[in-house]
């Protein structure tokens, strides 16, 4: 099994849509939660970082963590077709530098 | 504006040759890393170095070192190329002392091995 888990997609919405994107993982020591969007040919930026549980909100994005389900979550609301990207979950615990990222999930918005 | 350069964006070699991947930051950022990453499989981590002269394996570092004699600079080396090193490479930074979790990612470099 996998640590992080990360539905590959692709997934395609209509302009102005609500876009659900997920992870999920296996270590129960993860404490830092990012989102990344990576554009065709470019390398990955961070979107959303959010450290153990809850809510975080940032403009049109929102990222979720639900430690207690080992989930996490990243909304956009009003998808415009510049937000056609993969999106990467990645997490990390305490004690290292190293990183694990999800599979990445193709969106597509369709104007 | 934060900067992560990488010596070439597509590249050709042949098996057995010995590949240099070479990575420059701006930022006096501590911590870098190299990833592969391919389809279905994500970003993978090869090496990554919390500071100079420092390096630590990742997930895969079979086939690969790497060398950071300077703060800026991260290398990756493939001793001997193989067709399965084929892959898109990926460097990244990251300052260490705020706590910050955000890695800057370079382009890539797209390796194919003949």
């Amino acid at each position: 099994q996998k640590e992080v888990e990360q539905d590959p997609g692709p997934l395609s919405v209509p302009e102005g849509a609500i876009v659900s994107l997920n992870c999920t993982y296996s270590n129960s020591a993860f404490q830092y939660f990012m989102w990344y969007r990576q554009y065709s040919r470019k390398g990955p930026e961070l979107l959303m970082y959010t450290y153990s549980s809850g809510n975080k909100e940032d403009g049109r994005f929102t990222a979720q963590v639900d430690k207690s389900s080992k989930y996490i979550s990243l909304f956009i609301r009003d998808s415009q077709p510049s937000d056609s990207a993969t999106y990467l979950c990645a997490m990390r615990d305490s004690g290292t530098y190293k990183y694990i990222f999800g599979t990445g999930t193709r969106l597509k918005v369709l104007a | 504006d934060v900067k992560v350069t990488q010596s070439s964006r597509y590249l050709v070699k042949r098996t057995g040759e010995k590949v240099f991947l070479e990575c420059v930051q701006d930022m006096d950022h501590e911590n870098m890393f190299w990833y592969r990453q391919d389809p279905g499989l994500g970003l993978r981590l090869i090496y990554f170095s919390y500071d100079v002269k420092m390096k630590e394996k990742g997930d895969i570092p079979e086939g690969y070192s790497v060398s950071r004699e300077k703060k800026e600079r991260f290398s990756l080396i493939l001793e001997s190329a193989s067709t399965n090193q084929t892959s898109m490479y990926l460097c990244a930074s990251r300052l260490d002392r705020d706590g910050g979790e955000t890695q800057y990612f370079g382009p890539g470099t797209r390796l194919l091995v003949l």
